[in-house]
């Protein structure tokens, strides 16, 4: 079965240092995936998304992600962090009925805080 | 277009009580996803329609739980004999086609409807 693993629950990084939040995926085809973001009482906001082609993805708010099919990994880094980017972190494989994007397996997110 | 919209925001109701909550999609998107989300968990999928057709329902939909879009435009979701088990983050999304080539969108979520059984 389908399935997405987030190993780190809560990460807490100081302001302006990088950050790499971890993403494992099982999908027996080529997985579409996808990091979405969550501010407290919010709904998704998509960052970035793979299909195919190039394996390092650019997002919005300055994030990549990085397929590796090897490890089965969808990683999202950022090379310094801003506070305002505290919020939670959600990994997500597309289970593409008829191309549709939203039938999304989710993992169970990683909380992200900052430090001044 | 504003986004996805869902109302109410917060509903609070007694264990058996039905509810229903209403979600509206951007305009012109075919496509719409309903989820829920518990403390401390990812968005569970619970259901999907193309137009006004539910093409897909999780086993998590149990029957319940009924949701529509009669018109393929916005859509409800109604829970019936609610339970504190049923207490959550109901999310709405939406996808479509963009684009003279008509590729598919990502989803679009709106801001949730929080359920609280008491």
């Amino acid at each position: 079965a389908q399935s997405v693993t987030q190993p780190d629950i809560h990460i807490t990084v100081s302001e302006g240092a990088s950050l790499e939040l971890r993403c494992n995926y099982s999908y027996g085809a080529t997985p579409y995936l996808f990091w979405y973001v969550q501010s407290p009482g919010q709904g998704l906001q998509l960052l970035l998304k793979y299909f195919s082609g190039d394996t390092l993805v650019q997002g919005i708010k300055g994030f990549e992600a990085e397929f590796k099919r090897s490890q089965s990994s969808f990683n999202l880094r950022k090379p310094s962090v801003h506070w305002s980017d505290a919020a939670e972190y959600f990994c997500a494989v597309s289970v593409n009925y008829g191309g549709s994007q939203g039938n999304l397996i989710f993992g169970k997110g990683t909380k992200l805080s900052v430090k001044p | 277009d504003t986004g996805v919209s869902q109302n109410p925001r917060h509903k609070i109701t007694k264990r058996g009580q039905n509810v229903t909550f209403r979600c509206d999609p951007i305009s012109e998107h075919n496509r719409l996803y309903w989820y829920r989300q518990t403390l401390g968990q990812g968005p569970e999928f619970l259901t999907y329609f193309q137009n006004e057709a539910q093409l897909e329902k999780s086993r998590l939909l149990s029957d319940r739980f009924s949701a529509e879009r009669p018109k393929g435009s916005f859509s409800t979701l109604e829970i019936q004999r609610t339970e504190q088990g049923d207490s959550a983050m109901y999310l709405c999304a939406s996808s479509g086609r963009t684009g003279s080539y008509g590729m598919n969108t990502e989803a679009f979520f709106g801001q949730g409807t929080r359920l609280t059984v008491v």
